[in-house]
Parts: structure tokens; C-alpha cells; sequence
């Protein structure tokens, strides 16, 4: 099974401070994906990457970078967080052809 | 621009009862439409793809071209049916190959 791990279930950070949300897969997967997930919102996308190194802006990317530096990781970054980033954070790993596994969610508080 | 809808937030139905999730996309070019469910406490996770024409859990969906619809359908729901769906749809391969994602509905299955 792939698995996607999210290095942390639950985080509360102070307004202005800068956040790193860490995934890691382990299945060697071209594409990672971030999202947030927000009750009638449903799921929109942050940011994409389909190779070290690179990444693509998503719907919403205001307010958030993206790092790839390894294959296997894919790190969402909010420069100075603020109350409205506060939600759910899904990140995603996909390989051509097949769909999405995606990890167990970050749920992100901002105080 | 691809779009997906959901016109239903919550969905109530009693056991035994058929289910059906309705899903709406506008892209204009050939998708790929996706079925996506969220158990209490659990990971986004794939429930079917309309190119394997399978049926998981009971459960089947038929891309409709004409009406641009990709409904979830069920016979007869169980107690264990309920969760949150979403509805996604790609673009295609490669560098298309991300998922809008619907709102979601909320399926309760009641006794």
C-alpha cells in the first residue's frame, strides 16, 4: 500500500508565525498534491509539484509556498499564517494513470 | 475551466433504501471522473473511477456525456455507507492530471 505520511494530526500557531506542514510518500510517486478541506468548501487545491523541484500554483495559492527538493517529500509553507488558513490540510501523492492516496490530514489552528 | 458539483449537502436516507449522490462536471474536453469517501476518522480514500466500470462496495457510477453527469448510485444502503463523498474530475494525463473536487455530500443512513 502507499502510504502518505503527514508529520502532524494537529497544530495551533499564533497569527504572523511562519508554519511548515511536512508530507512524505513512499512509493516513489511523480506527483504531490496540497489541499485544504473546508466544511462546504469541499477540497481545493493549494499547490502541485510533478517533479523535484517543480511546483504549480493551484486554485487558492495566495499565502502559501511549496518546497520538492526530494522526491519523496513535499512541504506546504505559510509565510505569516493567518486565522482564515486555519482548516484542514490533505496532501496527496499520485503516480500516472492511477488515482490519488492521500494522507490522514493536518488540522491547523491558527490563534 | 473544469468544475464540479454537488447539489446536495446532506443526503438522509433509511437503511435498505436506495442511494443516489449527485455529481454535475463542465470541462470541454474528455475527463476522467472520480468517486472519493471519507469515513468518520478516517483518510480520504478512492471509492471508484468511471474507466474501471467496477462496482465497489455495491456501489456503481456511469459517466453521462450528455448531461454531463457522473452520479453514485446504490440499491440498498447499509448503516457502514455513511460518510462524506466527493465527486472529482481530471483534465487528463500528465500535467492535467490534477482533481477538482466537488463540495461533497454528507450521506447518513439512518435505521
Amino acid at each position: 500500500d502507499v502510504k502518505v505520511t503527514q508529520s502532524s494530526r494537529y497544530l495551533v500557531k499564533r497569527t504572523g508565525e511562519k508554519v511548515f506542514l511536512e508530507c512524505v510518500q513512499d512509493m516513489d510517486h511523480e506527483n504531490m498534491f496540497w489541499y485544504r478541506q473546508d466544511p462546504g468548501l469541499g477540497l481545493r487545491l493549494i499547490y502541485f509539484s510533478y517533479d523535484v523541484k517543480m511546483k504549480e500554483k493551484g486554485d487558492i495559492p495566495e499565502g502559501y509556498s511549496v518546497s520538492r527538493e526530494k522526491k519523496e517529500r513535499f512541504s506546504l509553507i505559510l509565510e505569516s499564517a493567518s486565522t482564515n488558513q486555519t482548516s484542514m490540510y490533505l496532501c496527496a501523492s499520485s503516480s500516472a494513470g492511477y488515482g490519488y492516496t492521500f494522507g490522514s490530514g493536518t488540522r491547523l489552528t491558527v490563534v | 475551466a473544469q468544475r464540479v458539483t454537488q447539489p446536495e449537502k446532506l443526503l438522509s436516507v433509511f437503511k435498505g433504501a436506495p442511494v443516489e449522490l449527485k455529481c454535475n462536471y463542465s470541462y470541454s474536453g474528455s475527463p476522467e471522473l472520480f468517486w472519493y469517501v471519507q469515513y468518520s476518522r478516517q483518510r480520504l480514500q478512492l471509492l471508484l473511477r468511471h474507466i474501471s466500470r467496477e462496482s465497489i462496495k455495491g456501489f456503481t457510477a456511469d459517466l453521462n456525456k450528455g448531461e454531463t453527469s457522473f452520479h453514485l448510485k446504490k440499491p440498498f444502503a447499509q448503516e457502514e455507507d455513511s460518510a462524506m463523498y466527493y465527486c472529482a474530475l481530471s483534465g487528463g494525463t500528465g500535467t492535467a492530471s490534477k482533481l477538482t473536487f466537488g463540495t461533497g455530500t454528507r450521506l447518513q443512513v439512518t435505521l
